[in-house]
């Protein structure tokens, strides 16, 4: 069974700090891992990674795979009060690749 | 239209009771999806479909659930003789084509079965 894990579960910081979050993986046949903000209900796209050791940037976020040990990180550097979230990993597997496997998500509070 | 429409975004049904609940995807995108999500977890893959028809129905939690898209367009998730344990956010994803990329999420429809 596909299996993704983030840690931590939750984080509390206070604006201007750097966070990174962190998610592992154990699939087959692995396609590409995705990462989504989730404010209210709608989970909304931040990156796709299908290559090791690319990072993908974003203006304050950033974020990189490693296929070799199955994880990825998300940065995000001087943290904002509008960056309070939940963050989801999540891992396409399989000759479709349409179906994506979730982990529970990363809750961020930034205080003020 | 502009995003993906769910609707209801909050319904509350007596355990017993069948409940419809409605996504309207992004015009032009042949894929739709749908996931529910339960507290503190993240979302789990329940149905995809390619234009009309079910491609993959493989995580419906059984025959109490069922979904359909008549015409390619809405879709409507159906679930009968709801229990306690049904309550969740469902939600509607539509994509251009049957892949991961181009993915965009809708609000969701928050479930109670009391």
């Amino acid at each position: 069974e596909d299996k993704v894990v983030q840690s931590p579960l939750s984080l509390v910081v206070h604006e201007g700090d750097t966070v990174t979050l962190n998610c592992s993986y154990e699939v087959t046949n692995f396609r590409s891992l995705l990462w989504y903000k989730q404010e209210k209900k709608a989970p909304t796209f931040l990156f796709m990674l299908t290559s090791s050791g690319i990072e993908k940037k974003s203006g304050r976020l950033s974020s990189i795979l490693d296929k070799k040990e199955l994880f990825s990180i998300l940065n995000i550097t001087a943290t904002q009060t509008g960056d309070s979230a939940v963050y989801l990993c999540a891992v396409a597997s399989g000759a479709g690749s349409y179906q994506l496997t979730f982990g529970k998500g990363t809750k961020l509070s930034v205080i003020p | 239209g502009a995003g993906v429409s769910q609707t209801p975004s909050n319904k509350v049904t007596e355990k017993g009771k069948y409940v419809e609940l409605r996504c309207d995807p992004i015009s032009g995108h042949t894929a739709l999806y749908w996931y529910r999500q339960s507290l503190g977890q993240g979302p789990e893959f329940l149905i995809y479909f390619q234009g009309t028809g079910a491609a993959d129905d493989s995580g419906l939690p059984n025959d109490r659930f069922f979904a359909v898209r008549p015409e390619g367009s809405v879709s409507t998730l159906k679930i009968q003789r709801t229990e306690r344990g049904d309550s969740a956010v469902y939600l509607c994803a539509s994509s251009p084509q049957g892949r991961n990329y181009g993915y965009t999420f809708g609000s969701g429809t928050r479930l109670t079965v009391v």
